[in-house]
């Protein structure tokens, strides 16, 4: 069975800190692995990766794939209130480009 | 103004019967998807179409039905078989069954069924 762990569950940080979102993964026919960040309704698409080792980067968000070890890491530099949501990492996997998701870290940045 | 909608955004319906959730496209995509999202459980795949005419289960099918009459429109159906229905259901598409790019969201439809 194809399965996306997300670590923590939640974090509640201070606006300036830093965090690290971790996601790991056991799926079969391995694609490529995706960030979506979710504020109230809608997920939106942050990044997709393909590659090992080579980060992606947006702003004051970077992600990187470790495909050895089969996990990524979304960080977060200077986080601010408006990075409160709950961000979900997806695995592309066999056929018909069909993601499995984790459940989700809930982030919370206070003032 | 490209997009994916959803609609109601919020439905109330009483135990024992269907109700259909609406997801349309403009976006020229061939694949759509539908997702139920509950707390601390993430999105969950219900459905999946990648070509008009075509759609395939997902991990959670049971008690739930779809069409794809047209490329646009995907509808989902709640039937009085689903044994919890209430939960956040959200419509996804992608721009082709074939390649591994991003998903796309639209607003989602919140169902309580009392």
């Amino acid at each position: 069975e194809d399965k996306v762990v997300q670590s923590p569950l939640s974090l509640v940080v201070h606006e300036g800190d830093t965090v690290t979102l971790n996601c790991s993964y056991e799926v079969t026919n391995f694609r490529s692995l995706l960030w979506y960040k979710q504020e109230k309704k809608a997920p939106t698409f942050l990044f997709m990766l393909t590659s090992s080792g080579i980060e992606k980067k947006s702003g004051r968000l970077s992600s990187i794939l470790d495909k050895k070890e089969l996990f990524s890491i979304l960080n977060i530099t200077a986080t601010q209130t408006g990075d409160s949501a709950i961000y979900l990492c997806a695995a592309h996997t066999g056929t018909a480009s069909k993601l499995t998701f984790g459940t989700g870290t809930r982030l919370q940045v206070t003032l | 103004d490209g997009g994916i909608t959803q609609s109601p955004k919020y439905l109330f319906r009483k135990e024992g019967q269907n109700v259909t959730l609406s997801c349309e496209q403009n976006l020229n995509h061939d694949a759509m998807y539908w997702y139920r999202q509950d707390p601390g459980q993430g999105l969950r795949l219900i459905y999946y179409s990648q070509i008009v005419n075509d759609f395939q289960k997902g991990d959670i099918a049971e008690g739930y039905s779809v069409s794809r009459e047209k490329k646009e429109s995907f509808p989902l159906t709640v039937t009085s078989a689903q044994k919890n229905p209430t939960a956040f259901y959200l419509c996804a598409s992608s721009i082709d069954r074939n390649s591994y790019n991003e998903q796309f969201f639209g607003p989602g439809t919140r169902l309580t069924v009392l």
